[in-house]
């Protein structure tokens, strides 16, 4: 089975803080997603990132960076963390040449 | 551009059919999916359909898919409250710079009544 997995199920982070978001999957996929889920909006997608040191924006880029130094592991970065990036993050990975998306169980992160 | 859309609320009795719609609006999309995201986890994939099918069944689960009017069914027979989900529809991008990747609906909420 498919494993992945985020480093904190919970964050409390006070504004202007940087925050790291971790996600490591142990199936040698190529494609990694991070999404951020809020009621009524569904999921966005963040940045994604389809090799080792790449990466693509995605719906909602702004206030977020990501680093992808190993195939594994995939990290969401913010820079200053504002209260309006409280939210859920769901980290994803898909094999190549493949469609369905694996997910992490999220990150439930306040920015207070 | 291209949208999945998806009502955001379903309630149900316990035993009772579930039906949860969604449509999109690439037609060629070649599989389209369902993710089940249970309370305060991540999502999990469910069930999915080729585009060349019309129907899927699952145990407990039947997809159906009329691509004549980009339309997709979830339905959940003889509905238990463990079913009590937000559910996902999901298909593949076909454009620019994220084709390859999945476009998922909003969710709808499905609420199971004992």
């Amino acid at each position: 089975d498919v494993k992945v997995t985020q480093s904190s199920r919970y964050l409390v982070k006070r504004t202007g803080e940087k925050v790291f978001l971790e996600c490591v999957q142990d199936m040698d996929h190529e494609n990694m997603f991070w999404y951020r889920q809020d009621p009524g909006l569904g999921l966005r997608l963040i940045y994604f990132s389809y090799d080792v040191k790449m990466k693509e924006k995605g719906d909602i880029p702004e206030g977020y960076s990501v680093s992808r130094e190993k195939k594994e592991r995939f990290s969401l970065i913010l820079e200053s963390a504002s209260t309006n990036q409280t939210s859920m993050y769901l980290c994803a990975s898909r094999g190549q040449g493949r469609d369905e998306q694996y997910f992490g169980p999220g990150t439930r992160l306040t920015v207070t | 551009g291209e949208d999945v859309e998806q009502s955001l609320f379903l309630s149900v009795r316990e035993g009772d059919s579930s039906v949860i719609n969604c449509t999109y609006t690439d037609s060629s999309s070649t599989y389209l999916y369902w993710y089940k995201q249970e309370p305060g986890a991540g999502l999990q994939l469910l069930t999915y359909i080729f585009s060349n099918m019309d129907m899927k069944q699952d145990q407990r689960l039947t997809v159906l898919l009329n691509k004549k009017d980009k339309h997709l069914s979830l339905r959940i027979a003889d509905t238990q409250t463990g079913d009590s989900a937000i559910y996902f529809c999901a298909e593949r991008t076909n454009y620019g710079g994220s084709q390859g990747n999945l476009i998922f609906g909003k969710g709808t909420k499905l609420s199971v009544k004992p």
